[in-house]
């Protein structure tokens, strides 16, 4: 079945720095979505990419699909405190079903 | 958006007592799922409840372990049967909406579970 993987598992930053978490799928993707889920917390949609190559930018949050869309990646620019939580990736299956990448944890450091 | 919530937030168990976990959507939809989040891992597809027809198990999931409910199109429950601690985990209950063509998943507050 189709695997999704998300590098890295987890990452530290400084307040301010940059973040950029990695997502690859084993199959060619028709579209790819990102979520977030804080400590606690459950997941929560953030966006969606369709189209090969596609970036889209929230604030200081760029997601980019790649052009074989197969892989993708979520960058954020001077991360905040706010930031903290796990972003996951998840591709469309068969069907209506998402599979999950592992996710990145992010932890920011005042 | 979809408004999902669950009962029990919580629950603390003993081992080979079951719990059932209820999700109720604030609007009809055909298909919800279950999922399950075990401590800082992803998130893991146990189920999808179809209302009026037998729920679709994932490999690895079976219907004696979690049966599964879909009584109408807003409500569902899930129960974790004779438990065991390595049950202890998130379960999410889960639908799809689909704003302005987005096919996009909504997730409940989930339902904490600690099997001791």
């Amino acid at each position: 079945g189709q695997q999704v993987m998300q590098i890295p598992q987890y990452q530290h930053v400084q307040e301010g720095e940059d973040f950029t978490t990695y997502c690859n799928s084993s199959t060619t993707l028709s579209n790819i979505q990102w979520y977030k889920q804080r400590p606690g917390g459950h997941p929560v949609f953030l966006i969606q990419l369709v189209k090969s190559g596609e970036v889209k930018k929230q604030k200081r949050l760029t997601f980019q699909f790649g052009e074989a869309k197969k892989n993708s990646s979520l960058h954020i620019t001077a991360t905040q405190t706010t930031d903290v939580g796990t972003y996951f990736c998840a591709g469309p299956e068969a069907g209506n079903m998402l599979t999950f990448g592992g996710g990145t944890r992010l932890m920011v450091k005042p | 958006s979809a408004v999902i919530s669950q009962k029990p937030s919580r629950d603390i168990c003993q081992r080979g007592t079951s719990l059932t976990i209820q999700c109720q959507v604030d609007s009809q939809v055909t298909m919800m799922f279950w999922y399950r989040q075990q401590p800082g891992q992803s998130l893991t597809l146990i189920a999808t409840a179809n209302q009026g027809s037998e729920a679709t198990y994932e490999s690895g999931f079976v219907i004696d372990k979690f049966p599964i409910s879909r009584p109408n199109l807003t409500f569902s429950t899930l129960t974790v049967s004779n438990m065991s601690p390595e049950d202890s985990s998130i379960y999410l209950c889960s639908v799809q909406s689909s704003p302005g063509g987005t096919k996009t998943q909504y997730f409940g507050p989930g339902t904490r579970l600690l099997v001791l």
